[in-house]
Parts: structure tokens; sequence; C-alpha cells
């Protein structure tokens, strides 16, 4: 069964400055990964999605992602952050198979200083 | 193009009162999910719909939910008695197929209080 790791449970940045939010997989297939943002009080918006094509993935809002196999990995990263970053943010694994083929990882909580 | 309509937004019960909720996917979507997301988690799969089948209940407290989606359209998700445990926010979302690699989309979500 697939599984995610974030291995932060929460990020501060100031405005400006780079963002990374860590993400590892595990996956008994080829995944598909997603990253997906949520802000206070709002329902949960797809920032990105990998699915076997390039490897670097961009997103929207200025946002990207790089899979690396060997790593297990799916950070997702941004240059400057802005203050409306602010947010809970998701990686997701899904693998070609029904049942619980689509799961989320515990969740990031990214704050941007001003 | 519409997104998923949930409704209410907001409820409030007592232990031991039911309660349903409403989800209307985007036109078109053959798979439907039910998620449960409790305050600082990732969301957590119920149910998960293929038209009007059920392809994944595995994860559903069968004992007190229960979810329907009679026409393969529209969908209800109901409790039935309500726990203190079960103050979560309901998340329904739809996608095209069951693919992997299709998206899914989320609805707003429905805030549910149990006191």
């Amino acid at each position: 069964a697939q599984s995610v790791t974030q291995l932060d449970s929460h990020v501060s940045v100031s405005e400006g400055t780079p963002v990374l939010l860590r993400c590892n997989y595990s996956s008994s297939y080829s995944p598909s990964l997603f990253w997906y943002v949520q802000h206070p009080n709002k329902g949960l918006q797809l920032l990105l999605k990998y699915t076997s094509a390039a490897t670097l993935v961009k997103g929207i809002n200025g946002f990207e992602a790089e899979f690396k196999k060997s790593e297990t990995s799916f950070h997702l990263t941004k240059p400057s952050a802005h203050m409306s970053d602010a947010a809970e943010y998701f990686c997701v694994v899904s693998e070609p198979n029904y049942g619980q083929n689509f799961v989320f990882g515990p969740g990031t909580r990214l704050s941007v200083l001003p | 193009e519409a997104g998923v309509a949930q409704s209410p937004r907001y409820k409030i019960i007592e232990k031991r009162q039911s309660v349903a909720f409403w989800c209307n996917p985007i036109s078109g979507h053959a798979t439907l999910y039910w998620y449960q997301q409790i305050l600082g988690q990732g969301p957590k799969l119920l149910i998960q719909f293929q038209n009007n089948g059920v392809v994944d209940d595995s994860q559903l407290p069968k004992d007190r939910f229960s979810a329907e989606r009679l026409k393969g359209v529209d969908s209800t998700l109901k409790i039935q008695p309500a726990k203190l445990e079960d103050s979560a926010v309901y998340l329904c979302a739809s996608r095209d197929s069951g693919r992997a690699s299709d998206t899914q989309y989320f609805g707003p979500g429905t805030r549910l209080t149990v006191l």
C-alpha cells in the first residue's frame, strides 16, 4: 500500500524568500503525485501533479515540484514566498489500482512572515 | 464549469443524534469520494463510488456511517448515531474516472461539530 510522509508539520519563511516543503512517498507501482493547498475555511485546490511525464512539474502561483524516483521524493518549491501563500499543503500519492488510491500526507502548515 | 457542491457548510449536533450531508459532483464525473478530515490531519478516505457502485468502503465505520449514490450522480453521507470523535470536516470529491493520474476536485466541505 502507498503512503506519504511530509517531513515538516510547520514551515515558517519570510516574505520574498524561497519555500521548500518536503514530501517522501512509498509506492509499489509507478505512482501519480499531487500537491494540494488548503487555505483556512476553503476547499482543497490542486497546485500541480506528476503523472510520469516530465520530472520537473510546474504548477499554479509559481510553485513547482521535482519527482526523484531514486529518493522517492516530490518536494514542493517556490523561489519567492508571498503572504497569500500561507496555508496548509498536502502531498498526495495515487496508484493505478482501485481502493484507497488517493492517499494524503499529514500536511505542512506554511507561515509567511512580513 | 461548476465545481463540487456540498451542503450544509456547517452543522452542530449533540452526540447520539443523526446527521446527513449531501454532495453534487462535477457533471459527468463517474467517481465520487467522501473523506473525513479531523483538525490538524490530512483527509482520510471513507468511501469511493464508481457511478452508483461502491469501489472501496474499507475505512467507513459501517456501524454508524452509511453512504449512497443511487442514480450515480449526487450522494449522501449519513452518521447515526454521532459520537464526539466524529467532529471533523467531511469533504466530497469527484474525478472523471478512477485513473490514478486523474485529478480529484474537492468541494468546500461540511464542518461537523458534535457536542
